[in-house]
């Protein structure tokens, strides 16, 4: 069976470009998760869907992050523009319900310059 | 105080000696916990669920004391492949994990 798989793995964007970073999640999970890893920090919570809707957004850092997650099967999270600080490594993680473990993907390393 | 707190190490220990990690957490309301470890520019993988006092998965044995708030991660006869960073997460109502910056182990020949 599939893991969570994130594309792409790395990106590099200057301050003020978008970027836009996709998660797909094991198949069958309704809960989807958005987590970010800022160096020297530990791992914190963004938002988490359950099928399309959007459960849980209280860790997004500001108006210039945009998630959605359209048919409730993909995810994609866009940040427009980019800021020096959101460079980190943002990881994606999906469960079955919502007590469950929750399984991480590989991670999109975002380098702002 | 930090949400979930570890100890960032790091532990260098010699292949087959046992190690203990310990994990405090402030929020009491928390109701589940997980070890995850963390390979080099890895993603964290899944090590062990606490949903009660405990679980043990053979090396492996978690504890959880809700009085005094810690969960622990016990692993015995250490084996070089266990080098890794471990994170020590709780979960609460809200399903979102909270992690601490996690604790390094480097287990030495």
């Amino acid at each position: 069976e599939a893991g969570v798989t994130q594309f792409p793995s790395h990106s590099v964007i200057e301050k003020g470009q978008t970027v836009t970073l996709r998660c797909d999640p094991i198949s069958g999970h309704d809960n989807l998760y958005w987590y970010r890893r800022v160096m020297g920090k530990e791992i914190k919570f963004l938002l988490h869907f359950v099928k399309e809707s959007k459960q849980d957004e209280s860790g997004m850092p500001n108006n210039r992050f945009l998630a959605e997650r359209t048919g409730g099967t993909y995810s994609t999270l866009k940040v427009q523009p980019a800021e020096l600080e959101d460079s980190g490594v943002y990881f994606c993680a999906s469960s079955q319900g919502h007590y469950n473990e929750q399984f991480f993907g590989p991670g999109t390393r975002l380098t702002v310059l | 105080r930090k949400e979930v707190e570890q100890d960032p190490g790091p532990f260098n220990v010699p292949e087959g000696a046992t190690v203990a990690f310990n994990c405090t957490y402030s929020n009491s309301a928390s109701q589940s916990f997980f070890w995850y470890r963390q390979d080099c520019r890895k993603e964290p993988k899944l090590l062990m669920s606490v949903y009660s006092s405990g679980n043990e998965d053979g090396r492996f044995t978690a504890q959880l004391n809700r009085a005094s708030q810690y969960i622990s991660l016990l692993i015995r006869d250490s084996k070089l492949s266990d080098s890794a960073t471990y994170l020590c997460s709780r979960g609460a109502g809200s399903y979102q994990l909270t992690f601490g910056k996690g604790t390094k182990l480097s287990v030495i020949p």
